[in-house]
């Protein structure tokens, strides 16, 4: 099962930025944060990862709290092409190992 | 960066028949690939992960012999529905990675329809 919760669905205004959020309040210390996007009828595309330190890529931004029991994936200027299901994943180990597992994921949709 | 490349994208066969699915890693030695299930407006369900060269490893529920997975190269694998039934109709999708390899890399997925 998914050791994640995430909001079924949110929307956002073009432009502005997209905040997701994301619960995993039973993660493991060896467990890393990852996020992935799957626009229709795609396969999943990925996004960004983390341990305990923000990150930031040229697609997003990974916010996790210092418990480390909840993260926020941020894009900070939703376009049209950014409406897809987002997933938000915990796996332990290096980045290359384990099963992803995959969970409900929050559906964005971007309005103009 | 680093393309799986899935075929077909789309499939319609008649029940009874096999297909196959094949992906392939065009830049990268894929020693591991995952391949899952997506039924409509549902998440993505692991069905099994093969290694290069060894059986594949099955999640619960999966039937083995329905779902003949091949790993004989470190750049393809095959998935094969065998004997498709209306209910295998799904979006099937691979990913793979290997110790070169940044992450996992999605194919683009293949829609099998079965009639």
């Amino acid at each position: 099962d998914a050791k994640t919760t995430q909001p079924p669905s949110m929307d956002c205004a073009e432009g502005r930025a997209a905040n997701l959020p994301c619960n995993h309040s039973t993660i493991s210390g060896n467990e890393y944060v990852y996020w992935y996007r799957q626009i229709h009828s795609q396969g999943p595309q990925y996004i960004i990862h983390g341990l305990k330190n923000n990150e930031t890529n040229e697609m997003a931004s990974l916010i996790i709290t210092e418990d480390r029991k909840s993260s926020t994936l941020i894009l900070p200027h939703a376009t049209l092409r950014d409406t897809a299901v987002y997933y938000c994943i915990v796996k332990p180990g290096s980045s290359n190992t384990g099963k992803l597992i995959f969970g409900q994921g929050t559906t964005l949709q971007v309005k103009p | 960066g680093a393309v799986v490349s899935q075929h077909p994208s789309r499939v319609i066969c008649k029940s009874g028949t096999s297909v196959k699915i094949e992906c392939r890693s065009l830049d990268f030695q894929a020693t591991t690939m995952f391949w899952y299930r997506q039924f409509p407006k549902q998440s993505l369900m692991l069905m099994a992960t093969s290694n290069e060269g060894s059986k594949a490893t099955y999640e619960q529920g999966v039937e083995k012999d329905k779902f003949l997975i091949n790993h004989a190269s470190l750049t393809l694998s095959t998935l094969t529905v065998t004997s498709a039934h209306p209910e295998d109709s799904s979006f099937y999708i691979c990913s793979g990675t290997g110790a070169d390899q940044y992450g996992y890399t999605f194919g683009s997925g293949t829609r099998l329809t079965v009639v």
